[in-house]
């Protein structure tokens, strides 16, 4: 049982650039969320999903798309990377009404 | 919509004193609130959750939280501080049953 799983742990991107996060759960947990942590900012919200096929937008969603198909999966993509998107992401899974549990992050540069 | 404060971005204290950090939540129904951890170039820990069952309740490594209706709080609090205690704590609440929403954090440092 490996939770929830990130990859990479970590990226360097020329601004313009692309790329896909991924994040996989093997807990069969129906809610997935991706988070940006900032220094000073706490963990905001980039998209979140209820279901499979189900997406929708967090407080911070502008320049990332994200895509449920499987419950196990919920990529991030990047469409055209900027020095903004310089942060540390976070997946992470929970059931309705309860904690989540969280990927060991993405540390993300963009230069 | 529910949200949480944190009050203090940064807090220092003695080893062996009281921990006390602060979240403050904001909602019109009872809430599920949460505490989360983060040791240095790691994810996030659950410490503990309120999900009504009741008022005062325990986590891991000695932390507990007591969830006060009347003043809208779930403080943090451990009595006696250990130096592996020092991380980032985040208090986090379930907005609109779909999202789980989060404060700004508090860094917590032990002086030994």
């Amino acid at each position: 049982n490996a939770g929830v799983t990130q990859t990479p742990k970590f990226q360097v991107l020329k601004t313009g650039q692309s790329m896909t996060l991924q994040c996989a759960q093997d807990m069969n947990h129906e809610y997935m969320s991706w988070y940006r942590q900032d220094p000073g900012m706490g963990l905001r919200l980039i998209h979140y999903s209820v279901g499979a096929g189900i997406t929708d937008q967090g407080e911070v969603p502008n320049g990332y798309n994200v895509s449920r198909s499987t419950t196990e999966d919920f990529p991030l993509r990047l469409l055209s990377a900027a020095p903004s998107q310089t942060s540390v992401y976070f997946c992470a899974s929970r059931q309705p009404n309860t904690e989540a549990f969280f990927g060991q992050g993405t540390r993300l540069t963009v230069v | 919509a529910q949200s949480v404060t944190q009050l203090g971005s940064h807090v220092s204290v003695s080893e062996g004193a009281l921990v006390l950090l602060r979240c403050n939540y904001s909602s019109s129904v009872p809430p599920y609130l949460f505490w989360y951890v983060q040791y240095p170039n790691q994810g996030l820990q659950l410490l503990l959750k309120y999900t009504s069952a009741a008022t005062l309740v325990k986590g891991i490594n000695g932390f507990e939280a007591e969830f006060k209706k009347s003043e809208t709080s779930f403080h943090l609090t451990k009595p006696s501080a250990h130096m592996s205690d020092a991380a980032e704590y985040f208090c986090a609440v379930i907005q609109g049953a779909q999202k789980l929403v989060f404060g700004q954090g508090t860094r917590l440092t032990i002086n030994p």
